[in-house]
């Protein structure tokens, strides 16, 4: 069944790297773009980046833009999002998502990986 | 940058009210509006996307409306599944944001 699967989360101190990833399963990887989107410990939903279907364009949110990258395998159908000089409030769970249906909306969702940034 | 904004908050309803959620977004974003509905400890599952199309497997209690600015989820009996966070989202534009959210509280 379609698929996706996060790992690479854990404690960290600030200022150090984190690297997260998303293994995607079920579909045709290459077609689609995709997402991370990060949640604070009770707190709302915070999109974070995007990658085009062939990784050619990329976007992020001002609170990430210079610190974290996002990238793609479509050979191995992984996301990865590459996170340097963590501050304590990038402390969240950590989604990958995609619109499969073509609907313009994140209709396929991982189960998150926690990051925690403290000293 | 595109800002999303919820209200209320949060509420407290009873078993078959009728609940209504809205969302403005600070700019004309046409259709491009989704409903997330989360739940604790879960990732947030799709509800309604394009304003008012209803997502498969989602029940017909559920349905949003809207254009442009503002827009507006309703469920017309709420259920004690319903219980969570509401969430509205833009795709109108790559740097997708979301709203802040409206918890949803069973009385």
């Amino acid at each position: 069944q379609v698929q996706l699967v996060e790992s690479g989360g854990g404690a960290v101190q600030p200022g150090r790297s984190l690297r997260l990833s998303c293994a995607a399963s079920g579909f045709t990887f290459r077609s689609y773009g995709m997402h991370w989107v990060r949640q604070a410990p009770g707190k709302g939903l915070e999109w974070v980046a995007l990658i085009s279907d062939n990784g050619s364009n990329k976007y992020y949110a001002g609170s990430v833009k210079g610190r974290f990258t996002i990238s793609r395998d479509n050979v191995r159908n992984t996301l990865d999002l590459q996170m340097n000089s963590l501050r304590a409030e990038d402390t969240a769970t950590y989604f990958c998502a995609t619109s499969y249906g073509g609907l313009d909306a994140f209709d396929i969702w991982g189960q998150g990986t926690m990051v925690t940034v403290s000293s | 940058d595109i800002q999303m904004t919820q209200s209320p908050s949060s509420l407290s309803a009873s078993v078959g009210d009728r609940v209504t959620i809205t969302c403005r977004a600070s700019q004309n974003i046409r259709d491009s509006l989704n409903w997330y509905h989360q739940k604790p400890g879960k990732a947030p599952n799709l509800l309604i996307y394009a304003a008012s199309s209803l997502q498969s497997g989602v029940p017909s209690r559920i349905s949003g409306s809207g254009s442009g600015t503002d827009f507006t989820l309703t469920i017309s009996s709420l259920q004690p599944e319903d219980f969570g966070t509401y969430y509205c989202q833009q795709t109108y534009s790559p740097w997708v944001s979301f709203g802040g959210g409206t918890n949803v509280e069973i009385k």
